[in-house]
């Protein structure tokens, strides 16, 4: 099936850096990356919806400032907190709809998730 | 607005017998609805899906659902629960076409007793 690896899994930083998470696929091309964040036993909050070659769309409440994202290949999109602070501190997973197959029938891959702890 | 439920937080089942994890959906146009696993510290899983066709959609390790229009629900079965299923599950619906953005519910999650 289709794979797609986030990277990293853990990131602890210090408050005011920024962090930057990658997400591939690995085996088929992503027209279209979402990035979701997940509080503790909480459901998934899509962030923003990025599609290949143009600018990422965000859904409302999202500071589009505070997390950047760049979907520049077909195969790998960027989340970049910037100026982290704790109340970032949550875990990000991406998912992709590529072509394909499966892209007719809307299955989503999701990554394997990053932790982001903010000192 | 589009919307998915899944009313119960936590559900517990003994190993060997039936499950079934709920989810009913509100939604303005034809749904597409899948069903997702997903681990502690990890990404989710694909588990199942109804785009088109029977109502009954088989998916992996033993799951199925039933697409129910008139009662907007579909339903996450297993004839015969596994330790091993104990994680969270999240139910999702797309809208109009399963290529729109996903609507996900607030997750359940399942624990199976020895």
């Amino acid at each position: 099936g289709a794979v797609v690896s986030q990277h990293p899994s853990w990131v602890i930083c210090k408050s005011g850096t920024s962090v930057k998470i990658e997400c591939r696929s690995l085996d088929f091309q992503a027209t279209t990356m979402f990035w979701y964040r997940q509080f503790p036993k909480q459901s998934l909050m899509l962030m923003a919806t990025s599609n290949e070659g143009s600018k990422a769309t965000y859904e409302q409440g999202v500071e589009k400032d505070k997390f950047l994202i760049n979907h520049a290949s077909l195969t790998l999109s960027t989340l970049t907190v910037t100026s982290a602070h704790p109340e970032d501190s949550s875990f990000y997973i991406c998912s992709a709809r590529g072509t394909g197959t499966r892209e007719d029938t809307g299955e989503l891959f999701f990554g394997e998730g990053s932790r982001l702890t903010v000192l | 607005a589009q919307s998915v439920a899944q009313p119960e937080d936590q559900v517990n089942v003994a190993e060997g017998n039936p499950l079934t994890v709920k989810c009913t959906y509100s939604v303005s146009g034809n749904p597409y609805l899948f069903w997702y696993v997903q681990y502690p510290n990890r990404g989710l899983q694909f588990l199942l899906k109804y785009i088109t066709g029977d109502n009954l959609v088989k998916g992996s390790y033993g799951f199925e659902a039933e697409f129910n229009k008139s009662q907007t629900s579909f339903h996450l079965k297993k004839p015969s629960a596994l330790v091993s299923d104990s994680a969270l599950y999240f139910c999702a619906v797309s809208v109009e076409t399963p290529k729109n953005k996903f609507y996900f519910g607030s997750g359940t999650k399942l624990n199976v007793k020895p």
